[in-house]
């Protein structure tokens, strides 16, 4: 069975500093990996997702996250912290059978002036 | 190109009444998700579906809930005889293949009262 691990569910930064949020997997097979944003009250908006080939996947908003297998982790960074990055985010993985995503319970980001 | 929308945004309604949440998928995406949020946690997979088809149900409760995508029309999740634990936000999600990354909309509030 699948499952996502995502560490910390509060993570609090100053504006400007680097944002890592944490996502650990659990897969028996290559997994495909997603970064999702929650603002309040609305829906999920996708970041990025890693399905094959380049390890190092880019997204949007200057959102970037790494697979590494080894590790089975594919956390999250962004370089500098904005204001508008308050949101909850959401990791979430799925195998090339299934068709489901299983997410992780979340990690709520706040951002200090 | 609209998103997929989700109706209405906001329900309430007493318990043991009927709750029916509506899905319109974007243009052109023939598969449908749906997924229930429950406070402070993440989301979790009730059921996909393709036109007139369901193809997993393997997260719907056995009673009291049902999904369908006719071959017109929105998807409807319909929920007989609602209770307190019921109250969640339950979003919609399509996409124009599996494991491509789920477009999701906006979300249905719903409150049993």
């Amino acid at each position: 069975a699948q499952s996502v691990t995502q560490l910390g569910s509060h993570v609090s930064v100053s504006e400007g500093a680097l944002v890592l949020l944490r996502c650990n997997y659990s897969s028996s097979v290559p997994p495909y990996l997603f970064w999702y944003v929650q603002y309040p009250n609305q829906g999920l908006q996708l970041l990025l997702k890693y399905t094959t080939g380049a390890t190092l996947v880019k997204g949007i908003n200057g959102f970037e996250a790494e697979f590494k297998k080894s590790e089975t982790s594919f956390h999250l960074t962004k370089p500098s912290a904005h204001m508008s990055d308050a949101a909850e985010y959401f990791c979430a993985v799925s195998d090339s059978l299934a068709n489901k995503l299983i997410f992780g319970s979340g990690t709520r980001l706040l951002v200090r002036p | 190109n609209a998103g997929v929308m989700q109706n209405p945004r906001h329900l309430v309604r007493r318990r043991g009444q009927e709750a029916r949440l509506r899905c319109s998928p974007m243009k052109g995406h023939s598969h449908v998700y749906w997924y229930r949020q429950l406070p402070e946690e993440g989301l979790k997979f009730m059921v996909y579906l393709q036109k007139e088809n369901i193809i997993d149900e393997s997260g719907m409760p056995k009673e009291r809930f049902s999904a369908e995508f006719p071959k017109e029309g929105p998807s409807i999740l319909r929920i007989q005889q609602v209770v307190r634990g019921d109250s969640a936000a339950y979003f919609c999600a399509s996409s124009p293949r599996r494991d491509d990354g789920y477009t999701f909309g906006s979300g249905t509030r719903l409150t049993v009262v």
